[in-house]
């Protein structure tokens, strides 16, 4: 059974400091996804990683994915309070498209 | 303006009834997904659909229903058999690498 596994699940950031979320996933695949979800709302594409060693930046925040180590990071630089989302990985399980979903990070940034 | 819509936006079910939520998008896109998203909870696949007229159980289709006699349309119905239906329901459509989401329909059970 495909598992993909976020950690920390919940995370309390000071502003200006940096953080990192990792989602982990058990099976061969090289295409991850990173979606952030405001409260009751739908969800928003950050990052598409495409291949082993993928890194791709915006604003404060960077994703990179390890293929090998089936691991991808998502890492937060002098967080803001604007960033107070919930974050979501995703493994195309199927390389067309049928996605298995982490359990979302929810981020809290807090003066 | 191209986008993904979902309605209603909220929906309440009696006991024994079936609803039928709508998703319509005007992406040209041929895939199309319907997830469900408990409170603290990632988003389970429900059905998925890959071309008009062709669809596919995801991983808790028991319970629901869909169609896809159009190439803009994936409507998913919630039957009576689905005993805990009460959460959000997500609406995406692809083509490519990304799939975009819908605004969503919270349901609950009256």
């Amino acid at each position: 059974e495909l598992k993909v596994e976020q950690n920390p699940l919940f995370l309390s950031m000071q502003e200006g400091k940096n953080y990192t979320i990792y989602c982990n996933y058990s099976t061969t695949s090289d295409r991850l996804y990173w979606y952030r979800q405001d409260p009751g709302k739908s969800l928003e594409s950050l990052f598409v990683l495409l291949s082993n060693g993928a890194v791709k930046q915006e604003g404060r925040l960077m994703a990179s994915l390890d293929t090998k180590a089936r691991l991808s990071t998502l890492h937060i630089t002098a967080a803001v309070h604007d960033l107070s989302a919930t974050y979501f990985c995703a493994v195309d399980v199927q390389d067309w498209g049928k996605f298995q979903f982490g359990a979302g990070t929810q981020v809290v940034v807090t003066p | 303006d191209g986008g993904i819509t979902q309605s209603p936006k909220y929906l309440f079910r009696k006991e024994g009834q079936n609803v039928t939520l709508s998703c319509e998008q005007n992406l040209n896109h041929d895939a199309m997904y319907w997830y469900r998203q408990d409170p603290g909870q990632g988003l389970r696949l429900i059905y998925y659909s890959q071309i008009v007229n062709d669809f596919q159980k995801g991983d808790i289709a028991e319970g629901y229903s869909v169609s896809r006699e159009k190439k803009e349309s994936f409507p998913l119905t919630v039957t009576s058999a689905q005993k805990n239906p009460t959460a959000f329901y997500l609406c995406a459509s692809s083509i490519g690498d990304i799939q975009y989401f819908g605004a969503g329909t919270r349901l609950s059970v009256l």
